[in-house]
């Protein structure tokens, strides 16, 4: 079974903390994502790689950083936290062969910024 | 670029009642993917099925069935004899190859089956 595996189920931070999110994959799929869930919003995506240390951003990208130092690690990074980033987040992998995939998810981080 | 609109933003149904959850697509491609992903409580997105764009034949699995129309750029979902089980929040999305971006989501549908 592919395993989506992310560090944390939930996270309590502090404003301007320095908030590090874990994601491994045991599948060795190429692509690696960051969404962010928000109710009535859906999936949005943060940022994805294609390959080790490439990256690029997606639709909300302000905030945060990416990492992916190995093919199945995946990490998101929020440098200074604020209270907006309290959110759902979601990584997911999938193979890169044509586009159009299935993405496996892991099991989400519920982070808290107070 | 691609949308996905999900209206329903929450259906309550009693027990072994049937629901549909509608999905509505826009794209410019020709050639494209759909998807439905299931979101229970725990967190996690469970894949349920892709089709692609070439493939409207409607698919059952069990008491799932989809209904995949390309003239109303639609992708429908329907549960019959829903159980308590199946609440849970879905999510339509689509794709197109060659895009490493994947997937765009839908807003979801939180269906709640009473018992």
């Amino acid at each position: 079974d592919v395993k989506v595996t992310q560090s944390s189920r939930y996270l309590v931070k502090r404003t301007g903390e320095k908030v590090f999110l874990e994601c491994v994959q045991d599948m060795d799929h190429e692509n690696m994502f960051w969404y962010r869930q928000d109710p009535g919003l859906g999936l949005r995506l943060i940022y994805f790689s294609y390959d080790v240390k490439m990256k690029e951003k997606g639709d909300i990208p302000e905030g945060y950083s990416v990492s992916r130092e190995k093919k199945e690690r995946f990490s998101l990074i929020l440098e200074s936290a604020s209270t907006n980033q309290t959110s759902m987040y979601l990584c997911a992998s999938s193979l890169a062969i044509q586009g159009g995939e299935v993405a496996f998810f892991g099991q989400g981080t519920r982070l808290t910024v107070v | 670029a691609q949308k996905v609109t999900q209206a329903q933003t929450e259906i309550s149904v009693v027990e072994k009642e049937d629901v549909t959850l509608d999905c509505v697509y826009e794209t410019r491609d020709t050639t494209y993917y759909l998807f439905w992903y299931k979101q229970p409580p725990s967190g996690e997105l469970v894949f349920l099925i892709r089709r692609n764009s070439f493939d409207e034949q409607n698919e059952i699995s069990g008491r799932y069935s989809w209904n995949f129309q390309k003239s109303t750029s639609s992708f429908n979902f329907t549960i019959t004899a829903s159980q308590v089980v199946d609440s849970a929040v879905y999510f339509c999305a689509q794709a197109s190859p060659g895009s490493a971006r994947q997937l765009t989501f839908g807003s979801g549908t939180q269906l709640t089956v009473l018992p």
